[in-house]
């Protein structure tokens, strides 16, 4: 059966530490889609990444990263040199190629502190 | 463009009382969905759309309709309103669901 976890409820770090928020999902597709949407305290739903599951480089944008390793099934992200600004909840989601609907994680709630 | 749109922003019914959520996009997307999220927890699907004329229920449909006439308007329709109810609503809508989604601002509403 579909499934994403992520098993990192909340996580607090001090402003620029490095952090790595976990995703690890489930799949008997061999073609699927894997998100992250980050959601700031002000409530709304942004969209940061997709990957495709023929693709397993490994993506940069800035301070953000993200490692997609198939042997596990997980799909990490990172922030480099933390800041305030990155406080939020940041969500996984798994799209099958035959399936309608999207599998969200729970989320991580991360707090950077100054 | 507006990208996905939600009105109202805010809303307090009763509980047995009707109401209707809107949600428009002008993305000329094809996938629109409606989720709640209740507080400190994750998204769950209501209903979704994968065209004008053709919807379909998703982890929690009870309690709620859908109908999809145009591609741009996705509305959601409280049928009679329950304590349970009490959530924020997001609407989404995308090329299909293997591509990103936009997300409106959500409506929070309070059932009492």
């Amino acid at each position: 059966a579909q499934k994403v976890t992520q098993a990192q409820t909340e996580i607090s770090v001090v402003e620029k530490e490095d952090v790595t928020l976990d995703c690890v999902y489930e799949t008997r597709d061999t073609t699927y889609y894997l998100f992250w949407y980050k959601q700031p305290p002000s409530g709304e739903l942004v969209f940061l990444i997709r990957r495709n599951s023929f693709d397993e480089q490994n993506e940069i944008s800035g301070r953000y990263s993200w490692n997609f390793q198939k042997s596990t099934s997980s799909f990490n992200f990172t922030i480099t040199a933390s800041q305030v600004v990155d406080s939020a909840v940041y969500f996984c989601a798994l799209s099958e190629a035959d399936n309608y609907q999207l599998i969200w994680g729970a989320g991580t709630k991360l707090i950077i502190k100054p | 463009n507006a990208g996905v749109t939600q009105t109202p922003k805010f809303q307090v019914l009763k509980t047995g009382q009707s109401m209707t959520l809107q949600c428009a996009q002008d993305m000329n997307h094809e996938y629109m969905s409606w989720y709640r999220q209740d507080p400190g927890m994750g998204l769950r699907l209501i209903h979704y759309s994968v065209g004008a004329g053709i919807t379909d229920q998703g982890e929690v449909p009870n309690g709620y309709n859908v109908s999809r006439s145009t591609t741009e308007d996705f509305p959601l329709r409280l049928l009679s309103a329950a304590p349970s109810q009490t959530s924020v609503y997001f609407c989404a809508s995308s090329y299909s669901p293997s591509h990103e989604q936009y997300f409106g601002p959500g409506t929070r509403l309070t059932v009492t």
